[in-house]
């Protein structure tokens, strides 16, 4: 078990510009997600998969934003014309999906830090 | 209205004395399930504790235990006999409904510094 990893973990980019994030869960976690965290905030939620399946989106994912999970493992997350207000800490967690469970544990990625110029 | 409220923007303790780290809920649902985590400067989010809405005992985990008082919607997470490594942004978080893919809510954070 190597845990979340998350490529890269710092982004600077000029406004406009397209950046892709890329997430690689915990081999056996069938779910996975993107939060979204700026200074001094907790994070919020950004999207979420369940295998392939991309299951629940937040009103925060605009139509510059999109999340893929090819295959149901790794998932991407791109910014198309990044704005300023897209800096922050991109995080990605996965869980398990125990049939019958309320309780998941989601572990958590050391996140993709983003800065927009 | 906010979901998860934590009031603390900043708490100091000694080492080895124990803290305790204020975490208010909203929710109309009945099965609800409240984490903590704690993000050290390197950022990487950190699983501390759960308690779930049925749960009739508070949960321990080691040095952590949380004050689930359910009738004031509070979750405050304890931690007793503080470590200089405990330093670090602690957050409340809560899942509603009872489906297992709900997506985390989360507070502000507080940030805790331990001296010695």
């Amino acid at each position: 078990d190597t845990g979340v990893s998350q490529d890269p973990r710092h982004k600077i980019t000029k406004r406009g510009q397209n950046v892709t994030f890329r997430c690689d869960p915990i081999s056996e976690h069938n779910r996975l997600y993107w939060y979204r965290q700026t200074l001094g905030q907790g994070p919020e939620f950004l999207t979420y998969f369940q295998n392939e399946a991309q299951l629940e989106k937040s009103r925060l994912l605009s139509d510059r934003f999109s999340a893929e999970r090819p295959k149901g493992s790794f998932s991407t997350l791109e910014i198309q014309r990044t704005e300023q207000g897209d800096s922050a800490m991109y995080l990605c967690a996965s869980s398990r999906d125990p049939a019958g469970a309320f309780y998941n544990e989601q572990f958590f990625g050391p996140g993709t830090r983003l800065t927009v110029l | 209205a906010q979901k998860i409220t934590q009031t603390q923007p900043g708490m100091f303790v000694q080492e080895k004395e124990a803290v305790t780290l204020d975490c208010t809920y909203d929710t109309s649902d009945p099965s609800y399930g409240l984490f903590w985590y704690k993000q050290p400067s390197s950022g990487e989010m950190i699983f501390l504790i759960y308690q779930g809405s049925y749960d009739q005992q508070n949960a321990t985990e080691g040095r952590y235990s949380l004050n689930f008082q359910k009738a004031r919607k509070s979750a405050n997470l304890v931690i007793s006999a503080s470590q200089l490594g405990d330093s670090a942004m602690y957050f409340c978080a809560m899942r509603e409904g009872n489906q297992a893919g709900t997506a985390l809510i989360f507070g502000k954070g507080t940030t805790l510094s331990v001296s010695s």
